[in-house]
């Protein structure tokens, strides 16, 4: 256990619908980041926060998916009108700035039916 | 071309055996370089950073050649639990990229 959580473990959706994931990060680190993985391959930066500042976005982040960190504390991803494509675990990390180690939460497995 | 890329495996080895894998990256500019581990169905851990100067952890080295962009991680005497997939990872900037990952099964 790293110290980062995540809810829920499991999302099991039917297309279409709206998701939100919740990240809470280890409490003294300021930077937050999410990823996305899918089977066979290895974690895909989606964007990533410094205190409630969003400071990168991936083009991989269609304009379905929003994130926020509304108190520079725990995180949410949603993701409206999902698609089987948005089926994955999602993965997020936090770190400390200056510090090169992020640390990854356990992920929240999406299947979108 | 993929920014990180590692041959996806599996390597079969038997308990005991030396092992190597290795990476290669697009981006000059990265700055930091790691290699994760991931169990299956779990999230990644960082297993070692890799310095220009090689550095070694236990029965794990690992190397970096920044003129050819490569990278490697070499176990040895090889444990089961050691069975994993190893993610090899750079960081350009802020954020990491990962590899696909090698598959590493040891076998009694």
């Amino acid at each position: 256990d790293t110290g980062v959580s995540q809810d829920p473990r499991h999302k099991i959706t039917k297309r279409g619908q709206n998701v939100t994931f919740r990240c809470d990060p280890i409490s003294e680190h300021n930077r937050l980041y999410w990823y996305r993985q899918t089977l066979g391959q290895g974690p895909e930066f989606l964007t990533y926060f410094q205190n409630e500042a969003q400071l990168e976005k991936s083009r991989l982040l269609s304009d379905r998916f929003s994130a926020e960190r509304p108190k520079g504390s725990f995180s949410t991803l949603e993701i409206q009108r999902t698609e089987q494509g948005d089926s994955a675990m999602y993965l997020c990390a936090s770190s400390l700035s200056g510090h090169n180690e992020q640390f990854f939460g356990p992920g929240t497995r999406l299947t979108v039916l | 071309r993929k920014e990180v890329e590692q041959d996806p495996g599996p390597f079969n080895v038997p308990e005991g055996a030396t092992v190597a894998f290795n990476c290669t990256y697009s981006n000059s500019a990265s700055q930091s370089f790691f290699w994760y581990r991931q169990d299956c169905r779990k999230e990644p851990k960082l297993l070692m950073s890799v310095y220009s100067s090689g550095n070694e952890d236990g029965r794990f080295t690992a190397q970096l050649n920044r003129a050819s962009q490569y990278i490697s991680l070499l176990i040895r005497d090889s444990k089961l639990s050691d069975s994993a997939t190893y993610l090899c990872v750079v960081r350009p900037t802020d954020k990491l990229i990962f590899g696909t990952g090698t598959r590493l099964q040891v076998f009694p």
